[in-house]
């Protein structure tokens, strides 16, 4: 069964520091989305991205936040300045269309510590 | 008011217990309902859609009330791998487009032997 992969599983980075988090989606996936999760808390939107460009994003994503997608295969979310507050899980999604009854399917994570 | 509320639990029951969780959606606007399953330290999983019929998959039913904006997820016999936190998920399409998941805190459920 195709899945979504995320690499680096767990990153440490000191703060100030950037930081680039690496997924590949499903192949044959069109629409891109990157969650984080605080340890204790919910899952939270980021953003979500299509034909190349980002088509919505939360006020967590902020200017320190960026999204790329540099080849057939990969979606990068780069954090420029990490702060002690990005420290979370941040999955990374995929899915097929944008019905809204499309499922979305969820990479393993990585898990950011900023120190 | 939360976007998307559940009871955080823990609900503990022993094998073989019938277990129901709840869930309420602020934005009658919402189009359409997830229950996810999450363990420790792991991604989401798609545990089942729920649909306005209410909807079984083996073990498993879902329901929705869309006038009281209400969604329930219903463990019959439970088992000890059933042990994890069910996450409440609510999509809503805006005219902007944004198709993204709004998650729940979630319920943990530890089934016992």
């Amino acid at each position: 069964e195709p899945e979504v992969t995320q690499t680096p599983s767990h990153q440490v980075t000191q703060m100030g520091q950037e930081v680039i988090l690496r997924c590949v989606p499903i192949s044959n996936h069109l629409y891109f989305y990157w969650y984080r999760q605080i340890l204790g808390q919910k899952v939270e939107f980021l953003v979500s991205f299509y034909n190349n460009e980002i088509s919505e994003k939360s006020e967590i994503f902020d200017d320190q936040f960026s999204v790329e997608r540099p080849d057939g295969s990969n979606f990068t979310l780069k954090i420029r300045s990490t702060k002690l507050e990005d420290s979370a899980m941040y999955f990374c999604a995929s899915s097929v269309t944008v019905d809204r009854t499309d499922t979305q399917y969820f990479g393993p994570g990585t898990r950011l510590t900023v120190l | 008011r939360k976007e998307v509320e559940q009871d955080p639990g823990p609900f503990n029951v022993p094998e073989g217990a019938t277990v129901a969780f709840n869930c309420t959606y602020s934005n009658s606007a919402s189009q359409s309902f997830f229950w996810y399953r999450q363990d420790c330290r792991k991604e989401p999983k798609l545990l089942m859609s729920v649909y306005s019929s209410g909807n079984e998959d083996g073990r498993f039913t879902a329901q929705l009330n869309r006038a009281s904006q209400y969604i329930s997820l219903l463990i019959r016999d439970s088992k000890l791998s059933d042990s994890a936190t069910y996450l409440c998920v609510v999509n809503l399409i805006l005219d902007t487009g944004r198709r993204a998941l709004t998650f729940g805190s979630g319920t943990r459920l530890q089934v016992q032997p």
